[in-house]
């Protein structure tokens, strides 16, 4: 089945710094690539996503971009926020498949 | 709109008891999954539904675990007998299309 990884696991950065965060895949069948933010005590808040037909996808300070031949996608974050302080999760799944592969996360905190 | 709910947002229950955890997902939305979130770890895929039909149950850890969905709306998520390493936060997503899954704010279950 698929395994996704998550780097870092913990990621601490000064307020107005750049934040990435990688993950690798390894079935060569996922296609599509969501990003979720998890506060505490909250369920996980999709954020961004992006399917294999694209190589990027920006949205406002958030952007992910994804290597196919490498099978690996990253998120990027700018001018982070202390809001922005959460767990990031990556995940993969195909179009043929319902679950969500998940990474084990990344803590996040944005410090002033 | 409303979000995913679910119900209740906490559970404390003795092992060896049972439990219902319930899940309203988002109002149009056909499909509906349930993931496991243990402390410190990323989202475990239990069971997803399409419709009233749960065509992939692969994720469930055991024969205690059962869902069920009625009226392509509710569903019903109940662990038989639980034991200490059921404690975990539950989720439930929904979703219009394969994929794009939108989260509750999961149901705490703790197992003493």
């Amino acid at each position: 089945g698929e395994n996704v990884e998550q780097h870092p696991s913990t990621l601490s950065v000064q307020e107005g710094d750049s934040a990435v965060i990688k993950c690798t895949y390894s079935d060569s069948a996922s296609n599509y690539f969501p990003w979720y933010k998890q506060e505490l005590g909250k369920g996980p808040q999709l954020i961004i996503d992006i399917r294999s037909n694209v190589g990027e996808k920006k949205d406002q300070r958030i952007a992910v971009t994804l290597n196919k031949t490498a099978k690996h996608f990253s998120l990027h974050i700018t001018e982070t926020q202390p809001e922005d302080s959460a767990v990031y999760f990556c995940a993969a799944s195909t179009n043929s498949g319902y679950a969500l592969n998940f990474g084990k996360g990344t803590s996040l905190l944005v410090t002033p | 709109g409303a979000g995913v709910s679910q119900s209740p947002s906490n559970k404390v229950t003795e092992k060896g008891k049972d439990v219902e955890l319930r899940c309203d997902p988002i109002s149009g939305h056909t499909a509906l999954y349930w993931y496991r979130q243990s402390l410190g770890q990323g989202l475990e895929f239990l069971i997803y539904f399409q419709g009233n039909s749960a065509p992939d149950k692969s994720g469930l850890p055991s024969d205690r675990f059962s869902a069920e969905r009625t009226g392509g709306s509710v569903s019903t998520l109940t662990i038989q007998r639980t034991q200490q390493e059921d404690s975990a936060v539950y989720l439930c997503a929904s979703s219009r299309e394969i994929n794009e899954q939108f989260f509750g704010p999961g149901t705490r279950l703790t197992v003493l």
